[in-house]
């Protein structure tokens, strides 16, 4: 079970946007619309921000926003805020009846 | 107000076993499927363990198939996690997490975690 790609690190300054990749294979990102996306604060819990590839459960901001594309998710957070500053982390179900996560990206609100 | 509260880690030593529990409040434990996920130190999230609302399919990582027993009791609104054989790269914060529908355990997301118990193992 090899985990899913995504960047080390991203950063933006406040009120722009930024984008996290989450590259998979056709057994796992590519193959299913299974895709979530979760926010973890230092040293706090992970909170689920996207499930479906590009659902938002009730109270996420619609400032995120996620899509994929063949074997690539995608999670979009737009008009940066300081409390945005977080890792986040991708999931996706696999052909082999297990869930993968990315490795996770570190985002800085410089 | 959905809670989740593990219990049950510690320092061990390689070979050992350990069982963690999870116990659940806040909504109806046997119509909800869940998961144990871990994350080492400074490290990513990882899946470990997934078992459905009815306790009748259960799902492992390669890394622990054959080692870690997940079960649930639903009269005790209790999940829990037999882990045997650890092993160093076993240690981490191991996460209670629950899914949003009954079944589905492998596609549907955590939407509730626990705060965690932490599991080391050494000698």
């Amino acid at each position: 079970q090899s985990a899913l790609t995504q960047p080390a690190s991203v950063s933006g300054s406040p009120g722009q946007s930024i984008t996290i990749s989450c590259t998979g294979t056709s057994s796992d990102v590519g193959g299913y619309n299974y895709v979530s996306w979760y926010q973890q604060h230092p040293g706090k819990v992970p909170k689920l921000m996207i499930f479906d590839v590009s659902n938002r459960p009730s109270g996420i901001s619609d400032r995120f926003f996620a899509s994929k594309s063949g074997n690539t998710a995608s999670l979009t957070i737009s008009g940066l805020q300081a409390e945005d500053e977080a890792h986040y982390y991708c999931a996706s179900y696999t052909s082999t009846n297990t869930v993968t996560f990315g490795g996770g990206t570190k985002l800085t609100v410089l | 107000e959905v809670q989740l509260l593990e219990s049950g880690g510690g320092l061990v030593q390689p070979g050992w076993s350990l069982r963690l529990s999870c116990v659940a409040s806040g909504f109806t434990f046997s119509s909800y499927a869940m998961s144990w996920v871990r994350q080492a130190p400074g490290k990513g999230l990882e899946w470990v363990s997934g078992i459905s609302g009815s306790g009748g399919g259960t799902y492992y990582a390669d890394s622990v198939k054959g080692r870690f027993t997940i079960s649930r009791d639903s009269s005790k609104n209790t999940l829990y996690l037999q882990m045997d054989s650890l092993r160093a790269e076993d240690t981490a914060m191991y996460y209670c997490a629950k899914v949003d529908r009954i079944s589905g355990v492998l596609i549907r997301p955590f939407d509730y975690w626990g705060q965690g118990t932490l599991v080391t193992v050494s000698s």
